[in-house]
């Protein structure tokens, strides 16, 4: 089955503007996570949703938000961005029940750089 | 707080050498334990991961770890190392009470394997 989709793959922006990033789960899967990739603070956290609410949230300003539509894509949105927030965004999505143990699996990602 | 440290940020082996990295996490109460794997140009992919039992973990394309707790340390390790293990290798720990998509990822080791 198709894995977790991303789009767009890369995009460009400049500072100030807003960005909206779309993540397609895998197929049956019900939790959509997001992820900060950058070369100096690596991999973090941003926020998950299960069944359109938001269940986690990681240390990142209000500025990064997200949502989940009743077919599980989600979206997220980073409004007046700054130069830091280019980034690789991945997306992750993991099985219905989400234990803790449940194996995630990302996207490829949409690269982000801000000018 | 939860962290994990990978202490290498960058092995450069010979083909056919055994490889180590190491990987100490932080965190009091129960956890689970993976190895993620990105190759150049390619999603982040599960390489193993430990949930409880049998300490040491064999996971794809023979690598292998070992959950040490009185250590908190999950070292991945692979006899024998191929070019094509040439890829970013993160260490990651979620808490057993936690979902699966709150996990927090070590700052990765680039592995740079000589042909």
């Amino acid at each position: 089955k198709a894995g977790v989709t991303q789009t767009p793959r890369y995009l460009i922006k400049t500072r100030g503007q807003q960005v909206t990033l779309s993540c397609s789960p895998i197929s049956g899967h019900r939790s959509v996570s997001w992820y900060q990739q950058t070369p100096g603070q690596g991999l973090q956290f941003l926020f998950e949703y299960f069944s359109e609410t938001q269940r986690n949230k990681g240390n990142f300003p209000g500025r990064f938000s997200g949502r989940q539509f009743s077919n599980s894509r989600s979206e997220m949105n980073v409004s007046t961005l700054e130069l830091g927030d280019s980034a690789l965004y991945l997306c992750a999505s993991s099985s219905t029940d989400n234990r803790s143990g449940n194996t995630i699996y990302f996207g490829e990602g949409s690269w982000l750089t801000v000018v | 707080a939860q962290s994990v440290s990978q202490h290498n940020h960058h092995v450069i082996l010979s083909e056919a050498a055994s490889l180590e990295l190491g990987c100490n996490y932080s965190y009091g109460g129960t956890v689970n334990l993976f190895w993620y794997v990105q190759y150049p140009g390619q999603h982040l992919q599960l390489l193993l991961k430990y949930f409880s039992g049998d300490p040491l973990v064999k996971g794809i394309k023979g690598f292998e770890a070992e959950f040490i707790k009185s250590k908190f340390s999950f070292n991945l390790r692979k006899p024998s190392v191929q070019w094509s293990d040439t890829a970013e290798y993160f260490c990651a720990v979620n808490s057993r009470w936690s979902s699966a998509s709150k996990i927090i990822f070590g700052s990765g080791t680039r592995l740079s394997i000589r042909p």
